[in-house]
């Protein structure tokens, strides 16, 4: 399977500051990004989905002025919580899906998670 | 929008039992997949299903897509205290996944 990386796992920061999470697709080439938010013991939130090169599709009731998405290249997508707030902590992990060697994955895979608090 | 109702919400099981997990859905859906996630960490996948009537094992995960392409099913047989986590269901249509709201499985040794 396809292997997708996240960085940092952990952050912990002062409300106000603005927070960037990486997500990365090591082994295949990311076409589609997908970035979720998920709270304890619940599911899945999709925020926003993003094509390489395109602006981002946010879900309904995602503010996109404070979660910025960025997919500037095949392998990275980056999510900045601006000017975050203690009720942004959460669960974040990103997800992709995309190609390799000229073969198109059906199946979207996830990242480790960031795990954000803010203080 | 596409829903999966997934069932149950969570089971308490004792080592060694079978399980099975579900998700219906009143839409249509080209591709099954069956995630679990760990505590902590992000989902990991472990069986996709491609086409109706299709049953697919990995170890002693067994999946299965449901002739009408509106649900599938997980069973888990024999299990240990390691398959503890929340398992998920999706249904993909057109490169686009709609999430069951997740089973939340303990096993007690």
């Amino acid at each position: 399977g396809a292997v997708v990386s996240q960085h940092p796992s952990r952050v912990i920061c002062k409300s106000g500051t603005s927070v960037k999470i990486e997500c990365r697709s090591l082994d295949f080439q990311a076409t589609t990004m997908f970035w979720y938010r998920q709270f304890p013991k619940q599911s899945l939130m999709l925020m926003a989905t993003s094509n390489e090169g395109s602006k981002a599709t946010y879900e309904q009731g995602v503010e996109k002025d404070k979660f910025l998405i960025n997919h500037a290249s095949l392998t990275l997508s980056t999510l900045t919580v601006t000017s975050a707030h203690p009720e942004d902590s959460s669960f974040y992990i990103c997800s992709a899906t995309g190609t390799s060697g000229g073969s198109s994955y059906n199946e979207q895979f996830f990242g480790p998670g960031t795990r954000l608090t803010v203080l | 929008g596409q829903q999966l109702n997934q069932s149950p919400q969570s089971m308490f099981i004792q080592e060694g039992e079978d399980v099975s997990m579900n998700c219906t859905s009143s839409s249509i859906f080209n591709t099954w997949l069956w995630y679990k996630q760990d505590p902590g960490e992000g989902p990991v996948l472990l069986i996709a299903l491609y086409k109706a009537g299709e049953l697919t094992s990995n170890g002693r995960l067994t999946a299965q897509f449901g002739i009408t392409r509106k649900d599938s099913f997980l069973n888990i047989s024999a299990s240990i205290p390691s398959d503890v986590g929340i398992y998920f269901c999706a249904g993909r249509n057109a490169g686009k996944s709609t999430f069951g709201d997740g089973t939340t499985l303990t096993v007690k040794p």
